[in-house]
């Protein structure tokens, strides 16, 4: 199957300062990519919808300025927490998949555990 | 988005079928039906989908209610490694790929 990446697998940052996720599609173009958020023990959260040069769609409650997304090609989408606080603390996953595959399936990447002091 | 309701947990014995099920009573006629699995600290992994006719894979099987109320996913010999979160979605034909996950079935799996 595809492969997606995500960089770092893990961050520990201050609180109050901004962190860079990255997320990469290997081996297919990606003309959308999905943002999640897990807390432990919980489910995934869809945070927003990524398409490649547009801006992302937010899900209600996601705050914009918070969560900036870029999604620059069609093979890397970003999600950079700016002013991180302990509550960010989460695993972020994020997801992508091909139009060509008719979204019959959502590639996941490993995952990034962000902790934030 | 239409909701889909799953046991929080279940158990199975190594090598015996585990079945799974999903309720899905709100499912529009559009409706897809998708199964994802997370293991523990990484991300969701694609099982099998389906929309109205039964559907095998090397993974497993799914198995639709005629009425597309309900479904069962059918792991044919669990193993240790199928140990985790199973997640059954409702993907809407138009809403370009989007999941919503619910709360997923949790699958241990005894020696």
């Amino acid at each position: 199957g595809a492969v997606v990446s995500q960089h770092p697998s893990w961050v520990i940052c201050k609180s109050g300062t901004s962190v860079k996720i990255e997320c990469r599609s290997l081996d297919f173009q990606a003309t959308t990519m999905f943002w999640y958020r897990q807390f432990p023990k919980q489910s995934l959260m869809l945070m927003a919808t990524s398409n490649e040069g547009s801006k992302a769609t937010y899900e209600q409650g996601v705050e914009k300025d918070k969560f900036l997304i870029n999604h620059a090609s069609l093979t890397l989408s970003t999600l950079t927490v700016t002013s991180a606080h302990p509550e960010d603390s989460s695993f972020y996953i994020c997801s992508a998949i091909s139009e060509l595959a008719n979204y019959n399936e959502q590639f996941f990447g490993p995952g990034t555990r962000l902790t934030v002091l | 988005d239409a909701k889909t309701t799953q046991p929080n947990s279940m158990e199975s014995n190594e090598e015996e079928p585990v079945h799974l099920p999903c309720n899905h009573s709100t499912i529009s006629g559009t409706d897809y039906i998708h199964w994802y699995r997370q293991l523990p600290s990484q991300g969701p992994e694609y099982v099998i989908h389906g929309l109205t006719s039964n559907v095998n894979n090397r993974m497993a099987s799914l198995a639709i209610a005629e009425d597309r109320k309900s479904s069962t996913l059918i792991l044919h010999r669990a193993t240790l490694r199928d140990a985790a979160v199973y997640y059954c979605i409702l993907r809407g034909y138009n809403q370009g790929g989007k999941l919503i996950f619910g709360q997923g079935t949790e699958l241990s799996v005894k020696p």
